[in-house]
């Protein structure tokens, strides 16, 4: 079963706005990651956050964690057209298997 | 570096027909892992290797074998196939902190 579940499904957005987009997960993780998915292209990592952290900046991006609601949110400020992609989060469980387990994605579309 | 490598990227299969996928890749990873991508469905973990010699199933492991002979390469057979395995499919290496993806290849069981 999917560990991690992002909303919305699908966003779309003026170029310059902020997106941002949310992941929920079932249970406890070592940390969570965002995954970048440019149209028939494998999946690029973006940023990782670990339990123990609240909020993260990398550039334009800026993620945070809720573990006591078992969330997560990225924010993207001032995109661009070639921000168009499908997002992604991805959890590392705590106790699991190895391996990352991926939600379903955030597809972004920005409008020039 | 090439990253990680895969090959074909294009394959169309008839069903009963096997096949092996391969991937490669440069960056001395002892971790390597297949995952399918489906419509609506994100990314299931297939099989998984943390290093030479072992391997251990994920989410989805029916249909598929794997071996680890070589740190660098981390094939994935398909031994009959069936209609079910049309998707698209990643090799990715790294650890539980970052994964590197190759590029995928598009499989068609008709």
């Amino acid at each position: 079963s999917q560990q991690g579940e992002e909303d919305p499904q699908a966003l779309s957005i003026q170029e310059g706005e902020n997106a941002t987009m949310n992941c929920s997960y079932k249970t406890s993780i070592n940390n969570l990651q965002w995954y970048r998915q440019n149209s028939g292209r494998g999946l690029v990592h973006l940023i990782l956050i670990r339990s123990n952290e609240r909020e993260k900046h990398s550039g334009r991006l800026r993620v945070t964690l809720d573990t006591s609601k078992k969330s997560s949110s990225l924010l993207i400020t001032a995109s661009r057209a070639a921000d168009t992609a499908s997002y992604f989060c991805a959890t590392d469980v705590r106790g699991g298997a190895d391996g990352l387990t991926f939600g379903k994605g955030t597809h972004l579309i920005i409008q020039p | 570096n090439a990253g990680v490598t895969q090959t074909p990227k294009f394959q169309v299969l008839k069903t009963g027909q096997s096949m092996t996928l391969q991937c490669a890749q440069d960056m001395n990873h002892e971790y390597m892992s297949w995952y399918r991508q489906d419509p609506g469905m994100g990314l299931r973990l297939i099989h998984y290797s943390v290093g030479a010699g072992i391997t251990d199933q994920g989410e989805v492991p029916n249909g598929y074998n794997v071996s680890r002979s070589t740190t660098e390469d981390f094939p994935l057979r398909l031994l009959s196939a069936a209609p079910s395995q049309t998707s698209v499919y990643f090799c990715a290496s790294g650890n539980n902190e970052k994964l590197f993806f190759g590029s995928g290849t598009q499989l068609s069981v008709l």
